[in-house]
């Protein structure tokens, strides 16, 4: 169990690049979830998986954010045509089947410049 | 829908002395409480989980926390800080038993003070 994995740690794009981001969940969890946190505020739900199956999209989540979880291990979060607004830590979490809480990534800072 | 407060956007305390932080949530339902805390540059690591058992909730590192529903609250507490617990605590609520969602509470800076 090496716990939740993102990657990159840190990304730096201009305005109006594709940027994708991966994580690892702890093997097993078949619970995967997204959130995003900005500096001085609490992390906000961005979307949810269970297995390979999105379950949930915040409306935060707009068209230019797309997630995806083939099948059921690791997922992508892939945002479009970033703007300086998207620069945020983004975080991602996995829990197991029938148990409470989470475990975060350390997360991946994106700075839109 | 839920929603979790977290009075006081920093706390500072001496070394060896009580850690409050406080956290009040409007939901619903019985609500699952959550408290977790972030070092710098690092992810959310849960520090205790309150899902409709005990009201008071023993976590790691020392922490606990008691579930009030008169006062609608779920206050974390440490009998003695030590240096180590300076970091960002953040109070969340979810509703929706199987699912987990977590709405988060804008989060408390504890400083400790040597």
């Amino acid at each position: 169990d090496t716990g939740v994995s993102q990657d990159p740690r840190h990304k730096i794009t201009k305005r109006g690049q594709n940027v994708t981001f991966r994580c690892d969940p702890i093997s097993e969890h078949n619970r995967l979830y997204w959130y995003r946190q900005t500096l001085g505020q609490g992390p906000e739900f961005l979307t949810y998986f269970q297995n390979e199956a999105q379950l949930e999209k915040s409306r935060l989540l707009s068209d230019r954010f797309s997630a995806e979880r083939p099948k059921g291990s690791f997922s992508t979060l892939e945002i479009q045509r970033t703007e300086q607004g998207d620069s945020a830590m983004y975080l991602c979490a996995s829990s197991p089947r029938e148990t409470y809480g989470y475990t975060f990534g350390s997360g991946t800072r994106l700075t839109v410049v | 829908a839920q929603s979790v407060t977290q009075l006081g956007s920093h706390v500072s305390v001496s070394e060896g002395a009580l850690v409050l932080l406080r956290c009040n949530y409007s939901s619903s339902v019985p609500p699952y409480l959550f408290w977790y805390v972030q070092y710098p540059n690092q992810g959310l690591q849960l520090l205790l989980k309150y899902t409709s058992a005990a009201t008071l909730v023993k976590g790691i590192n020392g922490f606990e926390a008691e579930f009030k529903k008169s006062e609608t609250s779920f206050h974390l507490t440490k009998p003695s800080a030590h240096m180590s617990d300076a970091a960002e605590y953040f109070c969340a609520v979810s509703e929706d038993f199987g699912n987990e969602k977590l709405t988060f509470g804008t989060g408390t800076r504890l400083t400790i003070i040597p």
